[in-house]
């Protein structure tokens, strides 16, 4: 069985200051992708960012990035000068044949 | 830009009644998924759907649920006797190809209430 695991409900951050949002995962599978999704107030679902399992490199999007550490199965997201509009639920998610999220992290950002 | 479109925003209805929920992926894709979300809840995967069948489903699409593509642009989700643990929001997503590496475009999701 595939599992995400967010051990942060919530987090906060000084607007223009970075944050780092943990997740941890377990699957059997050797090749499966990783994903980040940000929903705000609206409850869109917006992705953020992914990662290849098979690729060692962690992915960066603009502010975004991850911190990818596949033997400890640890997918974390920085988010650097942190924006007022950054403030959301962020879904950490794993996908094989199917796509599993963890619980999330509310962010919350303080001007 | 193209977007999944779901309908309608909010349903009501009367536990034990069937819904339908409607979803218009994004045109050139060929994977539907729908997820529910629980209130103050994770998202959660139900289904996924590909070359007019089933591909995935998880242990909470059991048989009071199911799902058709009836033409070539929308995606339903039927719960045949709704109960008041399905108050919801689902999500439609669609993808162009599977469920790994490609990137699903969620709808805006429709809020089911049963009462």
């Amino acid at each position: 069985a595939q599992t995400v695991t967010q051990s942060q409900p919530e987090m906060s951050v000084q607007e223009a200051e970075t944050v780092t949002l943990s997740c941890t995962y377990d699957t059997s599978e050797s090749d499966y992708y990783l994903f980040w999704y940000k929903q705000p107030p609206s409850r869109q679902m917006i992705l953020v960012i992914r990662q290849e399992a098979y690729k060692q490199q962690n992915a960066t999007e603009n502010r975004f990035s991850v911190n990818f550490q596949k033997a400890a199965k640890s997918f974390s997201l920085k988010i650097s000068d942190s924006q007022l509009g950054d403030a959301a639920m962020y879904f950490c998610a794993l996908a094989n044949n199917d796509m599993r999220f963890g619980a999330g992290t509310r962010l919350t950002v303080k001007p | 830009e193209p977007e999944v479109t779901q309908t309608p925003s909010h349903q009501v209805t009367q536990m034990g009644q069937e819904v339908i929920l409607r979803c218009v992926p994004i045109s050139n894709h060929l994977y539907f998924y729908w997820y529910r979300q629980i209130l103050g809840q994770k998202v959660e995967f139900l289904v996924s759907f590909y070359n007019n069948e089933i591909s995935e489903k998880s242990e909470i699409f059991d048989d009071q649920f199911s799902v058709e593509r009836p033409d070539g642009s929308n995606f339903t989700l039927k719960i045949r006797s709704t109960k008041l643990e399905d108050s919801a929001m689902y999500f439609c997503a669609s993808s162009g190809g599977g469920p790994g590496y490609n990137e699903q475009f969620f709808g805006p999701g429709t809020r089911l209430t049963v009462l």
